[in-house]
């Protein structure tokens, strides 16, 4: 059974500085692993999708990279703002549908 | 990608009642998701939806607490039944984009049972 694990739970820094979150999984037979964002009380916003074949995806100052074979994958944040404070949640697609989400990193960017 | 219109946004709702949450998706798709997220943790699958025939539900939940139905191929709802505290979570629905690659959320449905 697939297990998703994002380190750390919560991350606080200061406005300007550059960040990178952990997502690791156990099984490396997967189709693609996405990235969202959550905000408080809120649904998921799709950030970033990376294919199985893909090493790396950047949209604006959002670079996720993959690498299938030690399960694991990361998204860079460059230059944080205060309007990137959410929850950022990654989730492993094994087949047309299963999805399985790790508990999130809580991010604090400090103005 | 995919448009979805989920209501209530939130609510709060006495112990031993029901509420229906309605998902409309801007195109037509062949399954919608229903996910649970409880305070603090991971999102974790219900059920999903197939238009024109029983969803198909995951370890753990129930047709009799989570009944589910899918009229059509924009369209669903998810319904707690029984509340109990336990339930208040944040109910999610997802759908895939093409190729089943990419999924798209509601804005979810905060539920609070008191």
């Amino acid at each position: 059974k697939q297990e998703v694990t994002q380190i750390p739970a919560a991350l606080s820094v200061p406005e300007g500085e550059n960040l990178v979150l952990n997502c690791s999984f156990t099984d490396s037979a997967i189709y693609n692993l996405q990235w969202f964002r959550q905000d408080p009380g809120k649904g998921l916003t799709s950030l970033l999708l990376i294919q199985s074949s893909q090493r790396e995806q950047t949209s604006g100052r959002l670079n996720a990279s993959l690498d299938k074979s030690s399960g694991r994958s990361t998204l860079y944040i460059a230059a944080s703002q205060p309007g990137d404070s959410a929850t950022y949640l990654c989730a492993a697609r094994e087949g047309s549908y299963q999805l399985t989400f790790g508990k999130g990193t809580k991010l604090s960017v400090i103005p | 990608s995919a448009v979805i219109s989920q209501k209530p946004s939130r609510d709060i709702c006495q112990r031993g009642t029901s509420l229906t949450i309605q998902c409309q998706v801007d195109s037509q798709v062949t399954m919608m998701f229903w996910y649970r997220q409880q305070p603090g943790q991971s999102l974790t699958l219900i059920a999903t939806a197939n238009q024109g025939s029983e969803a198909t539900y995951e370890s753990g939940f129930v047709i009799d607490k989570f009944p589910i139905s899918r009229p059509n191929l924009t369209f669903s709802t998810l319904t707690v039944s029984n509340m109990s505290p336990e339930d208040s979570s944040i109910y999610l629905c997802s759908v895939n984009g093409l190729l089943n690659t990419e999924a798209f959320f509601g804005q979810g449905t905060r539920l609070t049972v008191v």
